[in-house]
This record gives C-alpha cells, sequence and structure tokens, in this order.
C-alpha cells in the first residue's frame, strides 16, 4: 500500500470547514483511499472513501485530485465533536490480506 | 453501536496475570483484526483472522495470543502482563479484506491497566 503523509496537527474554528490534506503521490491506479477518525480512547469510526471521484457522504466530503497523489477531507461546518485524530490510508483492492497500518494521523483540535 | 462488541470494557489486573479480551465482530462480518493503543501512542497492528484463520500478524508479543471460533468470535490472550501492557486493546472487523468496499469497523476497545 502506499504511503501517506499528513500535518501532525491542525486547528479549526468552530463553524468553518475544516479541510484536511493527505498526500499519497506513490498511490497506484487500484489504491482506494479511507479515512477514518478517533475520537479520544474511542474506537476508530470510518469517515469516507473513493477510488478518483470525489464523495460526499453525511459526514463529510472527499476531494481526490486528478492525478490521485493527494486528497482533502471537507468537515464542511465543524463542531467541537469533531475534535479527534484524522487517520488517512491507501489500501490496494485485493482479495488476500496483509497488515491494516494506520500511521499518526492528523490531530484536529476545533475551537470555539 | 458499530456493532462490533468488545468485553470487558475496563479491566484492571496485577503483572504477571494473564488476561482474556473478547470480541464478536459485526453480523455478517468474517474477519477480525485486533489493535494495541497505548496511552497517547498510535495504533499498533497485533493479528488478524479469516473464518478461523490467522491471516496476517503484526508485532504481537509472544506471550500475547490469539483465536477465532467457529462462531466468529475471537479472543486475544494477555499472559505474564507487564506494566507496558497497559493500553486499550481495539478490535475491527470486516466482510472480506479490508479493501474496495469492505471498511474496518471498530468496537469501542478494551481498556487494561496492569499494576
Amino acid at each position: 500500500d502506499a504511503k501517506t503523509t499528513q500535518p501532525p496537527s491542525m486547528d479549526c474554528a468552530e463553524g468553518r470547514a475544516a479541510n484536511l490534506p493527505c498526500n499519497h503521490s506513490t498511490i497506484s491506479g487500484n489504491e482506494y483511499v479511507y479515512w477514518y477518525r478517533q475520537i479520544h480512547s474511542q474506537g476508530p469510526q470510518y469517515i469516507i472513501h473513493g477510488l478518483k471521484n470525489n464523495e460526499t457522504n453525511e459526514m463529510a466530503s472527499l476531494i481526490i485530485t486528478e492525478d490521485r497523489k493527494s486528497s482533502t477531507l471537507i468537515l464542511p461546518h465543524a463542531t467541537l465533536r469533531d475534535t479527534a485524530v484524522y487517520y488517512c490510508i491507501v489500501r490496494v483492492k485485493k482479495t488476500s490480506y496483509d497488515k491494516v497500518i494506520f500511521g499518526p494521523g492528523t490531530s484536529l483540535s476545533v475551537i470555539p | 453501536d458499530s456493532g462490533v462488541t468488545q468485553t470487558p470494557k475496563h479491566l484492571i489486573t496485577a503483572t504477571g496475570q494473564r488476561v482474556t479480551l473478547r470480541c464478536s465482530p459485526r453480523s455478517g462480518d468474517l474477519s477480525v483484526y485486533w489493535y494495541q493503543q497505548s496511552l497517547d501512542q498510535g495504533l499498533q497492528f497485533l493479528i488478524q483472522y479469516y473464518n478461523g484463520e490467522e491471516r496476517a500478524k503484526g508485532n504481537i508479543l509472544e506471550r500475547f495470543s490469539a483465536q477465532q471460533f467457529p462462531d466468529l468470535h475471537s479472543e486475544l490472550n494477555l499472559s505474564s502482563l507487564e506494566l507496558g501492557d497497559s493500553a486499550l486493546y481495539f478490535c475491527a472487523s470486516s466482510v472480506g479484506p479490508f479493501s474496495g468496499a469492505n471498511v474496518l469497523t471498530f468496537g469501542a476497545g478494551s481498556r487494561l491497566t496492569v499494576l
């Protein structure tokens, strides 16, 4: 799986959009981008994933650049409850199994 | 409720003891993953099972072992416990390999404190 790079921390004002970047410059054509978040000491929570096209669900939007080398997770109206560590993971579509590794992620602080 | 059930939620024990953590995967999921998260540390992959068989292994200590039973629940056994084993232990499940539309669903975790 391609390596991902995320900023270690970010701040966002409550009510504003939070834009969390992820660099995955070595991504290949059959690799998906996934986003998870972990609110303090809780189990990680799936947010969204995508392959090529931008995706949106009730939680967030995922914008993938045309060359797929980077992506941005957008929380449109951040609330205090969005304060969490956000993980970007790249996984190739496969039928076999291997380790699923989470990097250090981005610690997002939503500020009142 | 994610559908992945972990018990116990909290466990306090002494050094040298042995504990068992239990995980029931989401209905329909055949694969179970175990992770360890020490205080202010990242998620460390331990081991993965699919339909009763071990499929992937991380840096799991020899003092730790796991298995997945025919009813698909899984147990993580930690023995000869040390202070450094104090951590949150998460279980996750998926239908098949984590890829494509098969996403991981995590439980709420078991917090182990070794005194």
